[in-house]
């Protein structure tokens, strides 16, 4: 299985809605990353989990709250959202320390649409 | 922090022609190269990867190549087919992972 899976797929929500968007992933990977990709964009970082830890947060604003219940899945929680946090919202996974033999698997997305 | 600079943004080619896309990079602690591709919705998926130690590399119609004192590294596309359509992501590592800007790659048949 060399699957990421996202759910949903397609999400809309309004500036005081709560909602949540899970990944899971069964490699065995200890490395598990948020990333956000708005359209004709590349991909960024948002978060990472190492170990089940939040290793990497790039500065992002607290509406959104990622959790990591354990190596399997991963969270991104999300509150408060303004229409321009409306993107692609990519998980993935790898073993930790990147490399060739240990890449970057990516899941299909959640695409987020803030009214 | 690591910046990479990835060029053309777009580029159309002849099918069966050659396509090359560049990227450079700041960091020169970054030790591993990859390239994605990610078709129109799709998830970007890794076509090759390079490290730093090596100039070189090879997979079918595609290859990568690695200058490590310039700080800049490309991908060659031969034989061009209409599948190869999509946009192009370089990236580098250093601790995280850095995307190049893309490089929308036609195919014209």
């Amino acid at each position: 299985d060399t699957e990421v899976t996202q759910t949903p797929k397609h999400l809309v929500m309004g500036m005081t809605n709560k909602k949540s968007l899970k990944c899971e992933q069964h490699m065995g990977h200890r490395a598990m990353y948020w990333y956000k990709q708005k359209a004709k964009k590349p991909p960024e970082l948002m978060f990472v989990y190492s170990y089940e830890k939040l290793s990497i947060n790039e500065s992002v604003p607290s509406r959104f709250s990622p959790e990591c219940p354990n190596s399997s899945l991963l969270n991104l929680h999300l509150h408060a959202l303004q229409p321009e946090d409306s993107a692609l919202y990519l998980c993935a996974s790898s073993q930790p320390y990147v490399g060739v033999g240990r890449e970057l698997f990516f899941g299909e997305g959640s695409r987020l649409t803030v009214l | 922090g690591e910046n990479v600079e990835q060029h053309p943004s777009t580029l159309s080619v002849q099918e069966g022609d050659s396509a090359v896309i560049k990227c450079t990079y700041s960091d020169s602690a970054s030790n591993y190269f990859p390239w994605y591709k990610q078709e129109l919705g799709k998830r970007p998926q890794l076509i090759i990867d390079i490290r730093s130690n090596v100039g070189e590399k090879k997979d079918q119609r595609i290859a990568v190549t690695l200058n490590k004192t310039a700080k800049h590294f490309s991908l060659h596309i031969t034989e061009t087919q209409p599948e190869d359509s999509a946009v192009y992501f370089c990236a580098a590592f250093d601790e995280k992972l850095t995307f190049g800007t893309g490089t929308r790659l036609t195919i014209i048949p």
